[in-house]
């Protein structure tokens, strides 16, 4: 079946500007994780959704970022009036369930804010 | 927080040679996964392992939870093994990762 996707893939924008980034897990998988990954940096753990809730949102970077899922699959990011600090790859996995099995990962978004 | 080391932080091997890489954390965990980024980026996760000893062809992995390491063996490694191994730990509704082993495999 198919894999995890994102979207958009690459996302150039303002300072100040929202923006939103999209995940569609896997069919069938119950657990949803965000990470974010600066240039040339090590993997940030954000958020996880076991079915639509996230159990602890303390992740987020600042309350500038929110994540929601809704019926169980899709999941968004947003990121209100961004800042240049906010230019990383944000990725998106999935598994079965949280905390016991193997996570797939999307091929991630570059967000670059200028 | 728990803290999580990885060892060596680089490595760069002859094709066909042997590795080890190294993760040590700081504390109890629910569980430890392994992770392998591509020089493209795209990671894809090599082994959940919060205990016990996993095979997957020429890798396997070792952890031993109440020594609070785990281990990642290459062995006869090929170039496109190159890229960057992550390993993490979750606890408390947070995952957590080492910074990483980059590898670099000479054809």
């Amino acid at each position: 079946g198919a894999g995890v996707s994102q979207s958009p893939s690459n996302k150039v924008t303002e300072k100040g500007k929202d923006v939103e980034l999209r995940c569609d897990p896997i069919s069938g998988h119950t657990a949803l994780y965000w990470y974010r990954q600066s240039l040339g940096q090590g993997l940030e753990f954000l958020i996880y959704f076991q079915g639509n809730s996230a159990p602890d949102k303390s992740g987020l970077p600042s309350d500038r970022f929110s994540a929601e899922r809704t019926g169980g699959s899709v999941s968004t990011l947003t990121i209100q009036r961004t800042q240049q600090e906010d230019s990383a790859v944000y990725l998106c996995a999935s598994s079965l369930n949280y905390d016991r099995d193997k996570q797939y990962f999307g091929p991630g978004t570059r967000l670059l804010v200028l | 927080g728990i803290q999580v080391e990885q060892s060596p932080p680089d490595l760069i091997l002859q094709e066909g040679a042997n590795s080890t890489l190294r993760c040590n954390f700081s504390d109890s965990v629910n569980n430890l996964q392994w992770f392998h980024q591509n020089p493209w980026g795209q990671l894809i996760n090599l082994f959940y392992i919060p205990s016990g000893t996993k095979q997957n062809g020429r890798l396997s992995a070792t952890t031993v939870a109440t020594e609070r390491y785990s281990l990642l063996y290459i062995s006869s490694s090929q170039t496109t093994d190159s890229g960057v191994y992550f390993c993490a730990v979750d606890r408390d509704d947070k995952i957590i990762f080492g910074k990483g082993t980059r590898l670099h495999i000479l054809p």
